[in-house]
């Protein structure tokens, strides 16, 4: 069956600019998340949602990210006003719910490269 | 607060040898332990996860992993390692409370002829 699917795969983008990450969960799959992975930083957790409860953004780390999801479905993360920290792989992963026995299914990410 | 240890950036290992991956943690609550698997310039991909019950977990492609609730540890194993078993390798944690998956910062395994 289909796995998460996220685009783009890369994104090659000037400091300053504005982009776009878009995940596309497994169906049927309650529960989103998005992660970050950083040489750095390793894996972060950035946010999580689930159904049309409030999402958690106790990962986001500052008022220039920001994601949404429509219609329990798709994922947007937007980073506004992109830094060259922010580069990294943007990884996005679902649930069948948020009980913590349920495994996170990871999308193959998307490369974010900020010049 | 939950945390990830993996204290090995890497492990090297000859092919058709045993292999061990460590990892300790620590959770407020009850463990919900994960081993996550990462090829290059791709996603992190699930082998097998502890919930309750049996100490030893079986998962995919012939790893397991051993609960051992005293020492704090959930150690990834495979009795006879492959080159293709070559990757990157996260444990991770969560308690029952946490919506998120806390990760350790990863071990190199590097499976040679």
């Amino acid at each position: 069956g289909a796995g998460v699917s996220q685009s783009p795969s890369n994104k090659v983008t000037e400091k300053g600019k504005d982009v776009e990450l878009r995940c596309d969960p497994i169906s049927g799959h309650t529960a989103l998340y998005w992660y970050r992975q950083s040489l750095g930083q390793g894996l972060e957790f950035l946010i999580y949602f689930q159904g049309n409860s409030a999402p958690d953004k106790s990962g986001l780390p500052s008022d220039r990210f920001s994601a949404e999801r429509t219609g329990g479905s798709v994922s947007t993360l937007t980073i506004q006003r992109t830094q060259q920290e922010d580069s990294a792989v943007y990884l996005c992963a679902s649930s069948l719910s948020r009980g913590p026995t349920d495994t996170q299914y990871f999308g193959p990410g998307t490369r974010l490269t900020v010049l | 607060a939950q945390s990830v240890a993996q204290p090995e950036d890497q492990v090297n290992v000859a092919e058709g040898n045993p292999l061990t991956v460590k990892c300790t943690y620590s959770v407020s609550g009850n463990p919900y332990l994960f081993w996550y698997v990462q090829y290059p310039n791709r996603g992190l991909q699930f082998l097998l996860k502890y919930i309750t019950g049996d100490n030893l977990v079986k998962g995919s492609y012939g790893f397991e992993a051993e609960f051992n609730k005293s020492q704090t540890s959930f150690h990834l194993k495979k009795p006879s390692a492959l080159v293709s078993d070559s990757a990157l390798y996260f444990c991770a944690v969560r308690d029952g409370t946490a919506s998120k998956l806390t990760f350790g910062t990863g071990t190199r395994l590097q499976v040679t002829l």
